[in-house]
């Protein structure tokens, strides 16, 4: 079955530092789809991505996805304690959530 | 987006119980998805449901589990008979335009 696998599993980052976090698919994904969870929160859709190579930016998050369609990241520029939480990227075709990258950010 | 709210916030069982957990989107939307979440571990997927039919299913999703939409605007996620192991979050959500919406979840802890 898919597989889609995240790293790092974790990062701890000085704030100010950037961050980034990575998906890799065994399958072409027909999209992926970031989410945000937060501390004792529930998953928060961020992004979807759909067409090879994409590009997406949201101020000061940054997705690509693969031109293969396998693998995506996220970029985060100048990390606040704001971005606190666990980053999870999904493939689309049957949900199937990456384990996660837990981002944290000492002030 | 979307409002999704689950009942309950929090169910405590005992070991061999059933539990039905309920999701219960604002609007209409014909598909739903469950997932799981043990403590400080990955979301998992169970099972999504569409147009009142199971579409998918994981294999965490045995026959212990269930879901159902009795009146047509709950979904409710049933398990037989609860082990130790089903203790996690469990999270409703709805797909609206390609995108998923997720309720605060139902933390279950069977002792």
């Amino acid at each position: 079955g898919q597989q889609v696998m995240q790293i790092p599993q974790y990062q701890h980052v000085q704030e100010g530092e950037d961050f980034t976090t990575y998906c890799n698919s065994s399958t072409t994904l027909s999209n992926i789809q970031w989410y945000k969870q937060r501390p004792g929160g529930h998953p928060v859709f961020l992004i979807q991505l759909v067409k090879s190579g994409e590009v997406k930016k949201q101020k000061r998050l940054t997705f690509q996805f693969g031109e293969a369609k396998k693998n995506s990241s996220l970029h985060i520029t100048a990390t606040q304690t704001t971005d606190v939480g666990t980053y999870f990227c999904a493939g689309a075709l049957d949900m199937r959530f990456g384990a996660g990258t837990r981002l944290t950010v000492k002030p | 987006e979307p409002e999704v709210t689950q009942t309950p916030s929090h169910q405590v069982t005992q070991m061999g119980q059933e539990v039905i957990l309920r999701c219960v989107p604002i609007s209409n939307h014909l598909y739903f998805y469950w997932y799981r979440q043990i403590l400080g571990q990955k979301v998992e997927f169970l099972v999504s449901f569409y147009n009142n039919e199971i579409s998918e299913k994981s294999e965490i999703f045995d026959d212990q589990f269930s879901v159902e939409r009795p009146d047509g605007s709950n979904f409710t996620l049933k398990i037989r008979s609860t082990k130790l192991e089903d203790s996690a979050m469990y999270f409703c959500a709805i797909r609206s335009k390609d995108t998923q919406y997720f309720g605060p979840g139902t933390r279950l802890t069977v002792l």
